[in-house]
């Protein structure tokens, strides 16, 4: 397995400014995605973050709003940019070990006033 | 397109009852099949996984088998506890020609009263 961690662990925010989140990863991976998980859903992938080129972006999620840095294999960030109250989710980092297993962060829990 | 679809809850069980929380799925290809627990406050963590038919997962007295022939991944316990009072999301995973990919179903809330 992999041991993921996320910084910070929760914040509030006001609207209109922005909040990055870091991911890091204990070994390195390939594959790291980045979900959002809405007040009692399920949750939705944001965008794969790519290693030393831009993320892929998932429909509806573009990078003005949420841009992504992934300079190494073991490490991202997630920009949520010019927040709103829609914007008030847990955030979470992903990342893919083995053929199909997935290990997720502890998440991030934004609160947007 | 793949889908999941699992019981809605809230599932609301005594300590020491049987749990069932059914899962079934569609996919074109071969996917893995996986149960994900979310613990009030934290992030999901890896439960129990299957990669090909037949085969069974089990972790923590849990356990699902996956059935090709109902394309079911049904999660079990013989014996609930307090601390087994969480949301649980079945998901499958493949990779195929268009990349990796995940899809969760929508989260079953289970609450285990003493």
């Amino acid at each position: 397995s992999a041991v993921i961690s996320q910084k910070p662990s929760r914040d509030i925010c006001q609207r209109g400014t922005s909040l990055t989140i870091q991911c890091q990863v204990d070994s390195q991976v390939t594959m790291m995605f980045w979900y959002r998980q809405q007040p009692g859903q399920s949750l939705t992938l944001i965008a794969t973050a790519n290693q030393g080129s831009e993320a892929t972006y998932e429909s509806g999620f573009v990078i003005d709003k949420f841009p992504i840095s992934r300079p190494n294999l073991t490490f991202s960030t997630l920009t949520v940019s010019n927040m709103s109250p829609e914007d008030s989710s847990i955030y979470l980092c992903s990342v893919v070990l083995g053929r199909e297993t997935q290990y997720f962060g502890p998440g991030t829990r934004l609160l947007v006033l | 397109g793949d889908s999941v679809t699992q019981m809605e809850g809230p599932v609301t069980l005594s300590e020491e009852a049987c749990l069932t929380i059914n899962c079934t799925y569609t996919a074109t290809g071969y996917p893995s099949l996986f149960w994900y627990v979310q613990y009030p406050g934290e992030g999901l963590q890896l439960l129990l996984k299957a990669t090909k038919a037949d085969d069974k997962g089990s972790n923590k007295g849990f356990e699902a088998t996956y059935r090709k022939e109902t394309t079911s991944f049904h999660l079990e316990k013989g014996s609930v506890q307090v601390s087994d009072s969480a949301v649980y999301f079945c998901a499958l995973s493949d990779q195929g020609t268009g990349g990796f990919k995940t899809i969760f179903g929508a989260g079953t809330r289970l609450f285990v009263k003493a």
